[in-house]
């Protein structure tokens, strides 16, 4: 089944402790990227990778690091995370086509 | 990015078929007109996409106005499970812009009635 995963679901921590959220795609799709929502602002565009080793901003990339060794990873790291990055955060996928695929989400609660 | 318009909600019963309304006046030649859904407690999902004429797949229908300044999405049949907020995106043409990035707004929230 074609599909986007992240890991974890749901995560709590405190100010400063590093953290990531993994995501794998399985449709050897080229483009990644990596988004948070929140209430009023809708999904907002962190990184996005076009392929191994290429990533770039997005709209609200700080506070926030990517890597894309592998074409079907793009974890996403918080170095030192902070209240203000609670947030509901999506990892999607694209290949030649014009459809996005989401994942399912990973809510992410810094005390 | 060119600015869309949706109603924060609508309300429709089961069965019915539901128009959902976006305007874009300020859309430009080579902007596509995407619709993605978000299902409760899910990642939003991809359901059609146009650039001037209408568009038909299994899931909707998408009507584009002949000036290209709005649009209406087309559930023809809705069930419960069609219960979800509707965004009406605009995206450059040409893939490679900014790795596909996708500007939602707040959608309208679509309620169904048993």
């Amino acid at each position: 089944e074609a599909q986007v995963t992240q890991n974890p679901r749901y995560l709590i921590t405190v100010t400063g402790k590093k953290l990531t959220v993994t995501c794998s795609q399985n449709m050897n799709h080229e483009y990644m990227s990596w988004y948070r929502q929140d209430p009023g602002l809708g999904l907002r565009q962190i990184y996005y990778s076009m392929n191994v080793e290429v990533t770039d901003k997005g709209d609200v990339p700080e506070g926030y690091k990517v890597s894309r060794k592998e074409k079907r990873n793009f974890p996403l790291i918080l170095e030192s995370p902070s209240p203000n990055q609670t947030s509901l955060y999506f990892c999607a996928s694209r290949g030649l086509g014009y459809e996005q695929y989401f994942g399912p989400g990973t809510r992410l609660t810094v005390t | 990015d060119a600015k869309t318009t949706q109603p924060n909600s609508m309300e429709s019963n089961e069965e019915e078929p539901v128009h959902l309304p976006c305007n874009h006046s300020t859309i430009s030649g080579t902007d596509y007109i995407h619709w993605y859904r978000q299902l409760p407690s899910q990642g939003p999902e991809y359901v059609i996409h146009g650039l001037t004429s209408n568009v038909n797949n299994r899931m909707a229908s998408l009507a584009i106005a002949e000036d290209r300044k709005s649009s209406t999405l087309i559930l023809h049949r809705a069930t419960l499970r069609d219960a979800a907020v509707y965004y009406c995106i605009l995206r450059e043409g040409g893939v490679e812009t900014s790795g596909s990035r996708l500007t939602f707004g707040e959608g309208t929230q679509l309620t169904v009635n048993p």
